[in-house]
């Protein structure tokens, strides 16, 4: 499965946009790009994913390189409820398999 | 809409006491997987079912963990005898299908924090 590299942690300012970086040098061409999140003592939460274009949702947006080696998660305007832990995933299914896998994320703090 | 039940929250056993965590998905969800969390660690996948199949086993310690899902509902997840390195947070997913060209979202569960001392 192809490996996701990303910061270990990010502060932001509340009301202030927020770019979650995330690099897959290895992708492939059918690997998609989903983005979790997990709150503090909750299960992740599903944020968005993409496979070439940019996407865009209620809760985010999703700006895919044109080599698709890095992909960023836009969060328009953090609020200190955005402060969890961002997981940037790729999925390539082939058989049976296509799992998520996480890594350890990014831990987003977002201070007052 | 009701999200993903677990229960129980928080258990805490002696090692080599059996445990048992339960799991209801949303309704209409044919696929459901069980996750495990250790401390500063994201989800790791244990076992995915399709129905009541169990189509996705392989990262199950299979000499002490079981799961069933009769009826391809509500779930167990079970661990007899419970190791101290079994102390992690199990978490519950569902999703309406699995695959569909990578575009099922997953919905995730409270989780059950297993403390065996």
């Amino acid at each position: 499965d192809a490996k996701t590299t990303q910061p270990n942690s990010m502060e932001s300012n509340e009301e202030e946009p927020v770019h979650l970086p995330c690099n897959h040098s290895t992708i492939s061409g059918t690997d998609y790009i989903h983005w979790y999140r997990q709150l503090p003592s909750q299960g992740p939460e599903y944020v968005i994913h993409g496979l070439t274009s940019n996407v865009n949702n209620r809760m985010a947006s999703l700006a895919i390189a044109e080599d698709r080696k890095s992909s960023t998660l836009i969060l328009h305007r953090a609020t200190l409820r955005d402060a969890a832990v961002y997981y940037c995933i790729l999925r390539r299914f082939s058989g049976n398999t296509g799992k998520l896998i996480f890594g350890q994320g990014t831990t987003l703090q977002v201070k007052p | 809409e009701a999200g993903v039940v677990q229960s129980p929250r928080y258990k805490i056993i002696e090692k080599k006491q059996p445990v048992a965590f339960w799991c209801n998905p949303i309704s209409g969800h044919n696929t459901l997987y069980w996750y495990r969390q250790n401390l500063g660690q994201g989800p790791e996948l244990l076992i995915r079912y399709e129905n009541e199949e169990a189509v996705d086993d392989s990262q199950l310690p299979k000499d002490r963990f079981s799961a069933e899902r009769l009826k391809g509902v509500d779930s167990t997840l079970k661990i007899q005898p419970a190791e101290l390195g079994d102390s992690a947070v199990y978490l519950c997913a569902s999703s309406l299908m699995w695959g569909i060209g990578g575009t099922d979202t997953q919905y995730f569960g409270p989780g059950t924090r297993l403390t065996v001392l």
